[in-house]
């Protein structure tokens, strides 16, 4: 069974400071990996995937992640937050055939 | 594009009540999801719809829950009758086939509330 841990339940950072959000899974086949964030009362919106090409993916709002195999973990990152990301967001992990299986979510804040 | 469509957004029932959710997802899509975000947790599936068939529903609560999607386009989820428990967001999201590879789109949910 595929499973997502995301380490970290709230992370808090001041704005223009770099952003890192956990996030292990547990999968026996190739993984599709996906991250999405969630603003307050909006839906959930597709930052980047990973589906087998190459392993540092950017997204959108100059967010990126890397897959790492060895570690079976897919963390996201920014380099410098802004005030417009604070934000729940989750890691998602597919294998080909079954659903998305969501994280917990991580609650990001950044500070001014 | 049109985005996922979801109405009411807000809902607030006694336990006991019936309610029902609407979701028309985006035009060619063929998979629509149903899930259930619980405060504080990621969402759950209830069920999945390739086109007007039920591709998987293991984690709906049939006792209580029905869904349907007769002509393979917009959806409607039923509650009846309604517990405490069931105090969440529903969220809709569609992708182009049943392999969502490229990821899915959701819609912005309707909130529970059943008091």
């Amino acid at each position: 069974a595929q499973s997502v841990t995301q380490l970290d339940s709230h992370v808090s950072v001041s704005e223009g400071t770099p952003v890192l959000l956990r996030c292990n899974y547990s999968s026996s086949y190739s993984p599709s990996l996906f991250w999405y964030v969630q603003h307050p009362n909006k839906g959930l919106q597709l930052l980047l995937k990973y589906t087998s090409a190459a392993t540092l993916v950017k997204g959108i709002n100059g967010f990126e992640a890397e897959f790492k195999k060895s570690e079976t973990s897919f963390h996201l990152t920014k380099p410098s937050a802004h005030m417009s990301d604070a934000a729940e967001y989750f890691c998602v992990v597919r294998i080909y055939g079954q659903n998305f299986v969501f994280g917990p979510g991580t609650r990001l804040s950044v500070l001014p | 594009e049109a985005g996922v469509a979801q109405s009411p957004r807000y809902k607030i029932i006694e336990k006991r009540q019936s309610v029902a959710f609407w979701c028309n997802p985006i035009s060619g899509h063929a998979t629509l999801y149903w899930y259930q975000q619980i405060l504080g947790q990621g969402p759950k599936l209830l069920i999945q719809f390739q086109n007007n068939g039920v591709v998987d529903d293991s984690q709906l609560p049939k006792d209580r829950f029905s869904a349907e999607r007769l002509k393979g386009v917009d959806s409607t989820l039923k509650i009846q009758p309604a517990k405490l428990e069931d105090s969440a967001v529903y969220l809709c999201a569609s992708s182009l086939d049943e392999t969502g590879y490229q990821g899915y789109t959701f819609g912005s949910g309707t909130r529970l509330t059943v008091v």
